[in-house]
């Protein structure tokens, strides 16, 4: 069963940091790209960050690039974001999700993990 | 930046009508269009993508279409689990990755 579990959610104050996890478990997470989005009631769903299998291609949103870093350690079938420097508007759900088919960069993300929430407030 | 509207925001209907969602892109995107089903306290779940293609797994009661800046998601028949936000997801022109601000289909 595939199957998508994020962790490392939380309350942090402005400025601080936070490492979220994402544990795959039935496929190889080697043969997929992976993406973080994150939704929020006033802004809805809104793409993160996508990495490419190897983890040699790494694309973030404007709104995140310079301060939340995707990697990914497929011999642990495990993603992550590492978030600095937050900020209020980065309080949201975040989701990891792989993209459908493996081998491709296409964009289309199925399926998606239960999110884990991160408060970013004082 | 390719911005999806979605139309319209609410859309009333009974069990075992015919629901019909819009999605319009800002700019041309092809066929490269995806349709997400989210319920309260869940992840959205990917319906169709291609613009037309279902997900496995999805009854044959949802279909999409459209190509360049207009699509759309129909289910033939609602079901009571149809109920739920739907949103449309464009990756033709990335980073980034857009979503539209979803429909509501609710219960009448």
């Amino acid at each position: 069963q595939v199957q998508l579990v994020e962790s490392g959610g939380g309350l942090v104050k402005p400025g601080g940091s936070l490492r979220l996890s994402c544990a795959a478990s039935g496929f190889r997470l080697s043969d997929y790209y992976m993406s973080w989005i994150r939704q929020t009631p006033e802004r809805g769903l809104e793409w993160v960050s996508y990495i490419s299998s190897s983890g040699s291609l790494i694309f973030y949103a404007d709104s995140v690039r310079g301060r939340f870093t995707i990697s990914r350690d497929n011999a642990k079938n495990s993603l992550y974001l590492q978030m600095n420097s937050l900020r209020a508007e980065d309080t949201a759900f975040y989701y990891c999700a792989r993209d459908l088919r493996p081998m491709s960069r296409e964009g289309w993300f199925d399926p998606w993990g239960q999110g884990t929430l991160i408060t970013v407030s004082s | 930046e390719v911005v999806l509207t979605q139309s319209p925001a609410t859309l009333s209907l009974s069990p075992g009508e015919r629901a019909t969602l819009s999605c319009r892109a800002s700019q041309s995107i092809s066929n490269y269009l995806a349709w997400y089903q989210q319920k309260p306290g869940q992840a959205p779940r990917l319906l169709i993508y291609e613009s037309s293609k279902r997900a496995t797994g999805i009854p044959a009661r949802f279909s999409g279409s459209g190509s360049g800046t207009d699509f759309s998601l129909t289910i033939s028949s609602l079901e009571p689990e149809d109920f739920a936000m739907y949103y449309c997801q464009q990756c033709s022109i990335w980073p980034p990755f857009t979503f539209g601000p979803g429909t509501k289909v609710d219960m009448k």
